[in-house]
């Protein structure tokens, strides 16, 4: 069985402070990490990917990923109001026949101006 | 920016009956895939799709389910006989051969079977 665990939240910071949000995978076969921005009614936005261990940032976000303890992890710097939604991570998984795509339920975010 | 399009927007349909919908994935992508979300819970994936067949499919995509890709553009999902717990969120997302495989979702379509 394939996971993606998120602490569903909800998950409250004050405008222009550092949002923390963690995501676990059980396939260790996993390849790619995504983060997924949805807003109420809307479909998934990707924010980021990330395939090597180590730090990638982009702007105000900056996405974590250890292999080793199965662990991806999203940084939001400045957090804004507009930032208030449910963040998705979702894993890669390779075969032989293809490729398959896991979500976790995803975390709320909400941030107070 | 190139974008994922589904239509239509809205489907209501009787339990029992066949829908189709609609997706045009980015031009250049050249993997498809169909997820469903229903309310309040989370997105789930149905079926991937590349050169023209299916490359894997979820314990979800039963045989009331079919894809096709009828023509340079379009990328279908058919439901034979819809039932009541089909209704939810469809969305259509496509990728390149990357590295990553990042994936592009398309606005959805709000399936309500009644």
């Amino acid at each position: 069985q394939k996971e993606v665990e998120q602490n569903s939240g909800p998950l409250s910071v004050p405008e222009g402070a550092i949002a923390s949000l963690n995501c676990t995978y059980s396939d260790r076969g996993s390849q790619s990490f995504f983060w997924y921005r949805q807003y109420s009614g809307k479909s998934p936005e990707l924010i980021m990917s990330i395939y090597s261990n180590g730090d990638k940032e982009d702007g105000r976000f900056t996405a974590q990923l250890n292999k080793a303890s199965q662990y991806v992890s999203l940084l939001i710097r400045d957090s804004q109001p507009s930032d208030s939604a449910t963040y998705l991570c979702a894993v890669l998984v390779l075969s032989n026949t293809g490729n398959q795509f896991y979500f976790g339920t995803g975390t709320s975010l909400t941030v107070i101006p | 920016e190139p974008e994922v399009t589904q239509t239509p927007s809205h489907q209501v349909t009787q339990m029992g009956q066949e829908v189709i919908l609609r997706c045009v994935p980015i031009s250049n992508h050249l993997y498809f895939y169909w997820y469903r979300q229903i309310l309040g819970q989370k997105v789930e994936f149905l079926v991937s799709f590349y050169n023209n067949e299916i490359s894997e499919k979820s314990e979800i995509f039963d045989d009331q389910f079919s894809v096709e890709r009828p023509d340079g553009s379009n990328f279908t999902l058919k439901i034979r006989s819809t039932k009541l717990e089909d209704s939810a969120m469809y969305f259509c997302a496509s990728s390149e051969r990357t590295v990553s495989y990042e994936q592009y979702f398309g606005p959805g379509t709000r399936l309500t079977v009644t």
